[in-house]
């Protein structure tokens, strides 16, 4: 598996608090993503990141800001999270081909987030 | 906009039945496609990529241009192929846009 870790992996909170998830890579890879995962929805994309403190919005980015001050970590933050926003979040990176990279994603494992 | 459509939400075959999980994509340009799958307590990962023209545990996709497709097939379906497929395309920049996916029960 690629090197990437989320956290927290669960968390349960309550509407109007702020949360903040993390991504991590050991891979130095240029681009990263977070997505968030709903039955009927699929994935879809929230925020992405061309590189540090480079990012820009996604399909459904409404209610969720993102942060990059370092290559290894993309903080996605709930500034005050309703229950629409319960969902499972996956960060990707990636390496674009016109590197050495292969251009696919990796993902990490998941965060599940539930708003009450 | 949609740009990338799976109409099926799921699917079910037997073992041993040929299946095809279809695609369809919006892009003007020339697009890059994948299919990811999802199995049971792991992690999304790449099956496969059309500019590979690979076969990847016996599933082949071909891109076709003039239907804006990109179906996932094989022929003879395994029981371990049960799991979550999506379909992806590349926009620009490297941003990548997934469609809901098909969940694959093949059943025994």
């Amino acid at each position: 598996d690629a090197g990437i870790t989320q956290s927290p992996r669960h968390k349960v909170t309550e509407t109007g608090t702020p949360v903040t998830l993390r991504c991590h890579q050991t891979e130095n890879h240029r681009y990263m993503y977070w997505y968030r995962q709903d039955p009927g929805h699929g994935l879809r994309l929230i925020h992405y990141s061309y590189g540090v403190k480079d990012t820009d919005k996604g399909e459904v980015s409404d209610g969720y800001s993102v942060s990059r001050s370092k290559t290894e970590d993309f903080l996605l933050t709930l500034e005050s999270a309703t229950s629409s926003q319960t969902s499972v979040y996956f960060c990707a990176i990636s390496e674009s081909t016109s590197t050495s990279g292969t251009g696919e994603l990796f993902f990490g494992e998941g965060s599940r987030l539930t708003v009450l | 906009a949609q740009r990338v459509t799976q109409p099926e939400k799921l699917l079910s075959v037997f073992k041993g039945a040929p299946v095809e999980l279809k695609c369809n994509y919006s892009y003007s340009g020339s697009p890059e496609l994948f299919w990811y799958v999802q199995y049971s307590r792991q992690r999304l990962q790449l099956l496969l990529r059309h500019i590979s023209r690979e076969s990847i545990k016996g599933f082949t996709a071909d891109l076709n241009k003039g239907e804006t497709s990109f179906h996932l097939k094989k022929p003879f379906a395994q029981e371990e192929d049960s799991a979550m497929y999506y379909c992806a395309i590349k926009y620009n920049f490297n941003k990548f846009y997934f469609g809901s996916g098909t969940k694959l029960n093949v059943k025994p």
